[in-house]
């Protein structure tokens, strides 16, 4: 099955600084690729997901990168704030129902 | 309305107690999940619902029974739970789930969380 691997588990970023958060997955058959913010004691929520016939997304400050051919994807948050402090979630899923959760990155905004 | 909502929000059983969770959704999505998440991991798949019909079982132990009464209503019964299965449970639908834009996109409900003694 699936699996998401998700790198750094903590990050730690200056206010106005850029935070990269990287994943890689195993099942080439995985075609759309999703990032939740989940806040604590608060839902996972989906901040921008990027499919397998796209390379790039971008959101006003957040962008996703897709490698098909490595299997990676990540996450660029530019000019980070207090308020983006979260845990975000990389995930992946094929032609299925099953979106695998990459464990988490803690961000941590300092202001 | 864009929201998934369950109830309870907090629930404390004991092992031998029966009790349910809800989720209810009004998108007119035809898949729902359950979810598990302990605290500092991520939501670990349970179930999934599409068109009222359970489509995956994650290897779940039976003390966990989800129900789908309809296109709207997700039900989670529980019996006879163990103190490791406290954690925060997820419900979330999307659209469909099986293919097309947005078909697959999770709308999470604030999950309910359970304290088993």
């Amino acid at each position: 099955g699936e699996n998401v691997e998700q790198h750094p588990s903590t990050l730690s970023v200056q206010e106005g600084d850029s935070a990269v958060i990287k994943c890689t997955y195993s099942d080439s058959a995985s075609n759309y690729f999703p990032w939740y913010k989940q806040e604590l004691g608060k839902r996972p929520q989906l901040i921008i997901d990027i499919r397998s016939n796209v390379g790039e997304k971008k959101d006003q400050r957040i962008a996703v990168t897709l490698n098909k051919t490595a299997k990676h994807f990540s996450l660029h948050i530019t000019e980070t704030q207090p308020e983006d402090s979260a845990v975000y979630f990389c995930a992946a899923r094929g032609g299925g129902f099953k979106t695998i959760f990459g464990a988490g990155t803690r961000l941590f905004v300092k202001a | 309305d864009t929201e998934v909502t369950q109830t309870p929000k907090h629930l404390v059983m004991g092992m031998t107690n029966k009790k349910s969770l809800k989720c209810e959704q009004h998108m007119g999505h035809r898949a729902m999940y359950w979810y598990k998440q302990k605290a500092k991991k991520p939501p670990e798949l349970m179930f999934v619902y599409s068109y009222e019909k359970l489509s995956i079982n994650e290897s779940v132990p039976s003390r966990f029974s989800p129900e789908c009464p309809n296109s709207s209503l997700l039900n989670l019964h529980l019996h006879a739970l163990q103190p490791e299965d406290s954690a925060l449970y997820l419900c979330a639908s999307s659209p469909t789930g099986t293919s097309g834009i947005g078909a697959n996109v999770l709308t999470f409900g604030a999950g309910s969380r359970l304290t088993v003694l």
